[in-house]
């Protein structure tokens, strides 16, 4: 039983390239998230999606690109990584938007040099 | 943006001591009030998800109250442990997608 799985676990960029952070999950879960998490920031959420083929802006989307093509699957694409965007990621799914608990993956550690 | 409160940032207690810590969040449009414990190098883990005014829940000896109406949920450990220690994140649910605190960092000393 995998859970919500991320990978990669860490990765190192050079500001300009682009890259995509893989969450899936095998929960069946409709409702699934990004966020980061910057010390003393706490968990802000990038985007999210309510099931396959919709999804929404965040608190901190500028920068990044999310799609939902199966309910498994909510990859997080960096367009062109600018230093701003070292962090670390979590991806989250719940069986619902509100009252059911959300599952993190393990996160992926990202820095742009 | 909404603002969702913890206090105390972080703090220390010994072996046995009992603790606890509050989340503070807006009193309109209220749906939800989730806990997570989140330990270090590891990712969050759901607590408690309370829905209503006047909710208690319990988890061995972690146990965690909501007021809606004033807007803020206290949780409680009853003997703290040293496997107790880690970061208690509050997430509000209202109109608008989780909304996370900040977190209270809990150490607790052998």
């Amino acid at each position: 039983n995998a859970g919500v799985t991320q990978t990669p676990k860490f990765q190192v960029l050079k500001t300009g390239q682009s890259m995509t952070l893989q969450c899936a999950q095998d929960m069946n879960h409709e409702y699934m998230s990004w966020y980061r998490q910057d010390p003393g920031m706490g968990l802000r959420l990038i985007h999210y999606s309510v099931g396959a083929g919709i999804t929404d802006q965040g608190e901190v989307p500028n920068g990044y690109n999310v799609s939902r093509s199966t309910t498994e699957d909510f990859p997080l694409r960096l367009l062109s990584a600018a230093p701003s965007q070292t962090s670390v990621y979590f991806c989250a799914s719940s069986a619902g938007q509100a009252i059911q608990p959300q599952h993190f993956g393990d996160g992926t550690r990202l820095s742009i040099l | 943006i909404l603002n969702v409160e913890q206090s105390p940032q972080s703090l220390h207690v010994q072996e046995g001591d009992s603790t606890n810590f509050t989340c503070s969040f807006p009193s309109s449009n209220f749906y939800a009030l989730h806990w997570y414990r989140w330990e270090t190098a590891k990712s969050p883990e759901a607590l408690f998800v309370m829905t209503l005014n006047g909710d208690e829940k319990k988890k061995g000896r972690i146990s965690a109250t909501l007021n809606t109406k004033e807007g803020y949920s206290y949780l409680y450990i009853k003997g703290s442990q040293p496997e107790d220690s880690a970061t208690y994140l509050c997430a509000f649910r209202g109109n608008t997608p989780l909304v996370f605190g900040k977190g209270t960092r809990l150490s607790v000393i052998a």
